[in-house]
C-alpha cells in the first residue's frame, strides 16, 4: 500500500535550519511528484512547492524562495525539504503528498505531517 | 496571485445537505479538488477534478464547477463529516498550487 513516512518533530532557534523527510513506499517513486505542504497552529493549508523525483526539478511558493530547498533520493525513495533562517511563523506541521504525474492532478496520498516548532 | 475564498465556517443539522463554496476568478476553467480534514489528522482527498470521487468516499459527497465559484456538497451529512474542508486548484499561469482558507463544518 502507498505510505510517506516522515520524520519526527523538530524544536529550532529562530535563524536555524530544519530539515523534513519524506519516504515513499508501496508504489514506482520516479512516476509520482512529491508536495510540500503547512500548516500554522489553527490555520489553514500553505503550499510550499514540488518536486519532480524523476529529474529532480523543483518550482517553490513565491513566499519561501530564497529560504527553501527540496531534494530527493531516489536510492531510498526519500524526498527532503530544508527550511533556513527559520522564525517564529514557520512553526507549524509539514506535510509531504503526493501527486500522479500528469497536469493539474490530485494530492491523492499524504504523510502523517511532521511538527516544526520554532522558539528560543 | 491566483485566490481562492472559502466561508469560514458553516453548520448543518444532520440528514441535511451542506453545500461549501469556493470562489474564485473563472474557477470554471480551472480543475478543483476537495480535502477533508479532521483535527490532528493529515487531509483526505474526497473530490478531484471537480466532480470524481476517490475510492471509498461516500457517493454522499459530490463536486461541481462553473463560472466564478465551485461547490462541494455533501447530501445527508452524519456527525462523522465534522471537519474543515479544503479546495485547490493549480494556477498555471504561475505554476503555482493555490489553496482556499478552509471551511470548517459543524454538525449540529
Amino acid at each position: 500500500q502507498v505510505q510517506l513516512e516522515q520524520s519526527g518533530a523538530e524544536v529550532k532557534k529562530p535563524g536555524a535550519s530544519v530539515k523534513v523527510s519524506c519516504k515513499a513506499s508501496g508504489y514506482i517513486f520516479t512516476s509520482y511528484y512529491i508536495h510540500w505542504v503547512r500548516q500554522a497552529p489553527g490555520q489553514g493549508l500553505e503550499w510550499m512547492g514540488i518536486i519532480n523525483p524523476s529529474g529532480g526539478s523543483q518550482t517553490y511558493t513565491q513566499k519561501l524562495q530564497g529560504r527553501v530547498t527540496m531534494t530527493r533520493d531516489t536510492s531510498t525513495s526519500t524526498v527532503y525539504v530544508e527550511l533556513t533562517s527559520l522564525r517564529s511563523e514557520d512553526t507549524a506541521v509539514y506535510y509531504c503528498a503526493r501527486q500522479p504525474g500528469v497536469v493539474a492532478a490530485p494530492l491523492d496520498y499524504w504523510g502523517q505531517g511532521t511538527l516544526v516548532t520554532v522558539s528560543s | 496571485s491566483y485566490v481562492l475564498i472559502q466561508p469560514p465556517s458553516m453548520s448543518v443539522a444532520p440528514g441535511k445537505t451542506a453545500r461549501i463554496t469556493c470562489g474564485g476568478n473563472n474557477i470554471g476553467s480551472k480543475t478543483v479538488h476537495w480535502y477533508q480534514q479532521k483535527p490532528g489528522q493529515a487531509p483526505v482527498l474526497v473530490i478531484y477534478y471537480d466532480s470524481d470521487r476517490p475510492s471509498g468516499i461516500p457517493e454522499r459527497f459530490s463536486g461541481s464547477n462553473s463560472g466564478n465559484t465551485a461547490t462541494l456538497t455533501i447530501s445527508r451529512v452524519e456527525a462523522g463529516d465534522e471537519a474543515d474542508y479544503y479546495c485547490q486548484v493549480w494556477d498555471s499561469s504561475s505554476d503555482q498550487r493555490v489553496f482556499g482558507g478552509g471551511t470548517k463544518l459543524t454538525v449540529l
